[in-house]
């Protein structure tokens, strides 16, 4: 559903470092879901998505993992870079009728 | 890659007046297109989902006679902001869905955003 918040949370790490982005979702039936990264002013970019049937899925210097159990997803940027430095929100999809529901995001700052 | 856009970029308007919002699918047809609302430092919010010839169904809040909504083709939809206010202000985004696209028949594509001040 429709996500407020007053403030993004935000992580701050060095360049060259691993970066871990988490979010917690609340549908169990949520069954597809997909990170965005966002910079100021642009609309949401996609990174990497992936399906209920799965608990991994890798891309390039991107990790997604799901953990249904927790309903936890979270995406891994491998050495991370400045112009890695945006916004991500995972988005959820409920029940196959493309619908899609952001969470709150996290700001990730890559310090040089 | 599948490209979304969006018209105008931004613009800005007095209060009363009416702004339409334009979402184009640029390389593929878009079955359905969705709209969503940003506010500065928050998420997106989904605003209403737009299928090409039917009506958009709106999400629960969002008022159909403030926003209306009309998807003439498989690559054009437009919001328009009616009667706009200061509260109306913010950055609209849209999304695409579409056939033939490289990843997913069910990933959505982002427009860049158009951001609405009402003065």
């Amino acid at each position: 559903g429709e996500s407020v918040g007053l403030h993004l949370p935000t992580l701050s790490v060095q360049e060259g470092d691993n970066s871990i982005i988490n979010c917690a979702y609340s549908n169990s039936a949520s069954d597809y879901f997909i990170w965005y990264k966002q910079e100021s002013g642009k609309g949401p970019q996609f990174i990497i998505d992936i399906r209920s049937n799965m608990d991994k899925r890798q891309g390039q210097r991107v990790t997604v993992l799901l953990n249904k159990t927790v309903k936890h997803l979270s995406l891994q940027i491998a050495a991370t870079q400045p112009g890695d430095s945006a916004v991500y929100f995972c988005a959820e999809n409920i029940g196959g009728f493309n619908k899609f529901y952001f969470g709150s995001g996290t700001k990730l700052n890559v310090k040089p | 890659g599948a490209v979304v856009s969006q018209h105008p970029s931004w613009v800005i308007c007095k209060s009363g007046t009416s702004v339409k919002i334009e979402c184009r699918s640029l390389d593929f047809q878009a079955t359905t297109m969705f709209w969503y609302r940003q506010f500065p430092k928050q998420s997106l919010m989904l605003m209403a989902t737009s299928n090409e010839g039917s009506k958009a169904t709106y999400e629960q809040g969002v008022e159909k006679d403030k926003f209306l909504i009309n998807h003439a083709s498989l690559t054009l939809s437009t919001l328009t902001v009616t009667s706009a206010h200061p509260e109306d202000s913010s950055f609209y985004i849209c999304s695409a869905i579409g056939l033939a696209v490289a990843q997913s028949t069910d990933t959505q594509y982002f427009g860049p955003g158009t951001r609405l001040t009402v003065l």
